[in-house]
């Protein structure tokens, strides 16, 4: 079963708009990570913020998490047609054993950036 | 480019027949799983290797499904008898630090 849910499903944005996801998830957690998919392709990791931390920055990328609701944010500033791929929040569970479980992804938020 | 290998990126198979996936992964990288992502959902966790010790297994994994990953380097996915359902990407990811790094992917279409 999936953990994290991605909201929205769907976003199209016009290019140098902000898009925003959003990601909640059930467990405590080691870590959450967001990756980058596009179509027919492997994952690609954009960020990973530790469960002692509120706020990460790389590049257009601004993450947040907040633990006490369980969620996080993933903003991407200036949007670019590149950007246009699905999203995915994927969390570690405390509970895992240093990781046996593997990560457990949300079903996605797909991202349009209208040129 | 990740550094994770996939091979092969595409696999037409009949029902019924078996298929051998191979995953590279990092070199450095002690911890290696793998994934299963249907159309529209997120992976989701198949097994998970730490060097040659195979240390967790999901329900999702059948015993039509068996994982090796003889020298704690390459591992191989093998599907015996496979059926419709087990069309999917197969997604291998190795991992150093708590990141994971995946590959491209194998995607599998049964007919």
């Amino acid at each position: 079963s999936q953990q994290g849910e991605e909201d929205p499903q769907a976003l199209s944005i016009q290019e140098g708009e902000n898009a925003t996801m959003n990601c909640s998830y059930k467990t405590s957690i080691n870590n959450l990570q967001w990756y980058r998919q596009n179509s027919g392709r492997g994952l690609v990791h954009l960020i990973l913020i530790r469960s002692n931390e509120r706020e990460k920055h790389s590049g257009r990328l601004r993450v947040t998490l907040d633990t006490s609701k369980k969620s996080s944010s993933l903003l991407i500033t200036a949007s670019r047609a590149a950007d246009t791929a699905s999203y995915f929040c994927a969390t570690d569970a405390a509970d895992s054993g240093g990781g046996a479980d593997g990560l457990t992804f949300g079903k996605g938020t797909h991202l349009i950036i209208q040129p | 480019d990740t550094g994770v290998s996939q091979n092969p990126r595409h696999k037409i198979t009949k029902r019924g027949q078996n298929v051998t996936f191979r995953c590279d992964p990092i070199s450095e990288h002690n911890r290696l799983y793998w994934y299963r992502q249907t159309l529209g959902q997120g992976p989701e966790f198949l097994t998970y290797f730490q060097n040659e010790a195979q240390l967790e297994k999901s329900r999702l994994l059948s015993d039509r499904f068996s994982a090796e990953r003889p020298k704690g380097s390459f591992s191989t996915l093998e599907i015996q008898r496979t059926e419709q359902g087990d069309s999917a990407m197969y997604l291998c990811a190795s991992s150093l630090g708590g990141r994971s790094f995946f590959g491209q992917g194998t995607r599998l279409t049964v007919v």
